[in-house]
């Protein structure tokens, strides 16, 4: 089946740890986003690759980093810069001439012990 | 920026009523889209219903449909027969390609709604 995975579903962190949240699609798209959720909020953008290596800062960019090597894969890594990275991180993939339709994925949920 | 605004954060209705959740935003665009996305207790954001700013009829997806006014930037959805199914979070969102987040959306707080037997 076609789809977005985000993998693990939970996910916890000491204080002062590099984690990598995993976001693969097997849908051919092009473009792919991370999201965060804090409760209360809806989702904030943190960062946004329209092609294979290349990517842009979205509104809370600071405390995060991502790679683009593979159409397939978006993997984002929260270091420890990120101040209150406990929240639920949803990934997400778009076609470029369908770009008003994002698919998510199911989420992971990161937990800052 | 744009901004999403949703006014009610917790809203019921009865098993087969109908209900209404609002949403204004805040834009100086002319071409955009609007959303309405649904988040169940799994979690999963699901695509409700969908708007072109540009087209005036306002869109419906079975028992989902909006009241898109676009001069007075207000898209509210409007549940029919509700189900016990669509409890869940309701988000709305804001679409326009920009520079520097291409075409990610711009949410709304979300609106808790919960359906009774």
């Amino acid at each position: 089946d076609g789809g977005i995975t985000q993998s693990p579903k939970y996910l916890f962190r000491k204080e002062g740890q590099n984690v990598t949240l995993s976001c693969e699609q097997n849908l051919n798209h092009d473009a792919m986003y991370w999201y965060r959720q804090d409760p209360g909020q809806g989702l904030r953008l943190i960062y946004y690759s329209q092609i294979v290596n290349d990517f842009q800062k979205g509104d809370i960019a600071e405390g995060y980093s991502v790679s683009r090597e593979k159409k397939e894969s978006f993997p984002l890594t929260v270091t420890s810069a990120q101040k209150n990275p406990t929240a639920f991180y949803l990934c997400a993939s778009s076609i470029p001439d369908r770009a008003d339709t994002q698919y998510f994925g199911p989420g992971t949920r990161l937990t800052v012990l | 920026a744009q901004t999403v605004t949703q006014s009610q954060p917790e809203m019921s209705v009865q098993e087969a009523e109908t209900v209404t959740l609002s949403c204004t935003y805040d834009t100086s665009e002319n071409n955009y889209y609007l959303f309405w996305y649904k988040q169940p207790p799994s979690r999963q954001m699901i695509l409700v219903i969908r708007q072109e700013a540009y087209k005036q009829q306002n869109a419906t997806e079975n028992r989902f449909s909006v009241n898109f006014q676009k001069a007075a930037k207000s898209f509210s959805l409007k549940i029919s027969d509700s189900q016990l199914g669509d409890t869940a979070m309701y988000f709305c969102a804001f679409m326009k390609f920009k520079a520097n987040s291409g075409y990610a959306l711009n949410f709304g707080k979300g609106t808790s709604l919960l359906v009774t037997p």
